[in-house]
């Protein structure tokens, strides 16, 4: 079953507890991209990285880190959290170019205290 | 920079009413279009996707849309929603230069039974 695969679902950290947010896909898609959600602002963009080892900012990359070394993976890294990262995260890929879509992660909501 | 716009935050309407949330978006060139769903807790799934040729889209669940070029308008519709169509509704837009997809700050869509 193609399937895009966020761990953790849900994760309550503290302040300046490094984690990771990882992301898998199954559908040998080249493009990948972190997407945070907040009430009112609809998704927007993190990260994005169109191939193996090439990535690039989104809209609100600050606080973020990404790393592509396998195509299938995509991982999300919070050096230091802060509250103000505390949101529902979604993690999705699709085949590059138009006339693709997107398919999301099941997204991690995490709580930064 | 690209941007989309959905004009109603929450829509609140009882069941068997007809639905129309609106969709506009701020690109000139060829785009791909599409309308998501999240049902409260759940993950985005696609309701359907315009890429090329007849304007009037039919997607999963009864729901429809029309691309109005001229109007740069995506607007979502359902003849009769149900109870169960209770649920966070986004419209994206993918561009011809590159692969980001662009989301409105989404409408919160609530049916009374």
């Amino acid at each position: 079953e193609a399937q895009v695969t966020q761990n953790p679902r849900y994760l309550i950290t503290v302040t300046g507890k490094k984690l990771t947010v990882t992301c898998s896909q199954n559908m040998n898609h080249e493009y990948m991209s972190w997407y945070r959600q907040d009430p009112g602002l609809g998704l927007r963009q993190i990260y994005y990285s169109m191939n193996v080892e090439v990535t690039d900012k989104g809209d609100v990359p600050e606080g973020y880190k990404v790393s592509r070394k396998e195509k299938r993976n995509f991982p999300l890294i919070l050096e230091s959290p802060s509250p103000n990262q505390t949101s529902l995260y979604f993690c999705a890929s699709s085949r590059t170019g138009l006339n693709t879509e997107a398919f999301f992660g099941q997204g991690t909501r995490l709580t930064v205290v | 920079a690209q941007s989309v716009s959905q004009h109603n935050h929450h829509v609140i309407l009882s069941e068997a009413a007809s639905l129309e949330l609106g969709c506009n978006y701020s690109y000139g060139g060829t785009v791909n279009l599409f309308w998501y769903v999240q049902y409260p807790g759940q993950h985005l799934q696609l309701l359907l996707k315009y890429f090329s040729g007849d304007p009037l889209v039919k997607g999963i669940k009864g729901f429809e849309a029309e691309f109005i070029k001229s109007k740069f308008s995506f607007n979502l519709r359902k003849p009769s929603v149900q109870w169960s169509d209770t649920a966070e509704y986004f419209c994206a837009v993918k561009t011809y230069n590159n692969n980001d997809m662009r989301f409105g700050a989404g409408t919160r869509l609530t049916v009374k039974p």
